[in-house]
């Protein structure tokens, strides 16, 4: 059983076009953890998000954290190609599980030229 | 910096035999993980170790499953007897401690075609 539930699962956009994916939780993070894995890869960490409410940028990428340390989203502006791979979020546990992550299954993102 | 070795990259074998996978993490990380990837799933924690003890193990199938990391640095993973639903990509990670809030740095991944 996944404790953070990713959506959609599966996002095929054109080039120029934006998406959002979404990271939902019923539990409480320390910290919030975004990666992208290409094929054959290991997931390479985007950002980390600490504080409720926090927004981080990262050129046309937004990553958001709710105000309760239960949810996030990652907003890509005007994706492009470079952009495809599958998108993880991981939830790092609180106190005595610091250190501890729990993965989402994953957003897969295609983009199109 | 360099990053997470794991070795080998790819593995096939027949149910019922056994395998090893290594890790090398990133030079002074005292935490290190091992994650199960199944096609489709996202990474699942199969042990923590911090140095060389083990933090969390509730995930490890130990029936099969063993792992030890020597003197807090390199880790082998291994399965014995495979079945045929291990087959999955298995991950390394460290990190540089276990305070909260730590970035983990993956491997590459070994592919484990159980057949």
């Amino acid at each position: 059983t996944q404790l953070l539930e990713q959506s959609p699962q599966f996002l095929s956009i054109q080039e120029g076009e934006n998406l959002t994916v979404y990271c939902n939780s019923s539990s409480v993070f320390s910290s919030l953890q975004w990666y992208r894995q290409e094929p054959g890869e290991g997931p390479v960490l985007l950002v980390t998000v600490v504080t409720g409410g926090e927004v981080k940028k990262l050129k046309r990428l937004t990553f958001q954290f709710g105000d309760a340390r239960k949810d996030s989203s990652l907003h890509i502006t005007a994706a492009q190609p470079g952009d495809t791979g599958l998108y993880l979020c991981a939830g790092e546990g609180t106190t005595d599980s610091w250190g501890k992550f729990q993965f989402g299954a994953g957003t897969q993102v295609v983009v199109t030229p | 910096e360099a990053g997470v070795a794991q070795s080998p990259r790819y593995k096939i074998i027949e149910k019922r035999q056994s395998v090893a996978f290594w890790c090398n993490p990133i030079s002074g990380h005292a935490t290190l993980y091992w994650y199960q990837q199944i096609l489709g799933q996202g990474p699942k924690l199969l042990i923590q170790f911090q140095n060389n003890g083990v933090v969390d193990d509730s995930q490890l199938p130990k029936d099969r499953f063993s792992a030890e990391r020597l003197k807090g640095v390199d880790s082998t993973l291994k399965i014995q007897p495979a079945k045929l639903e291990d087959s999955a990509v298995y991950l390394c990670a460290s990190s540089l401690v276990r305070t909260g809030k730590e970035t983990q740095y993956f491997g590459p991944g070994t592919r484990l075609l159980v057949l």
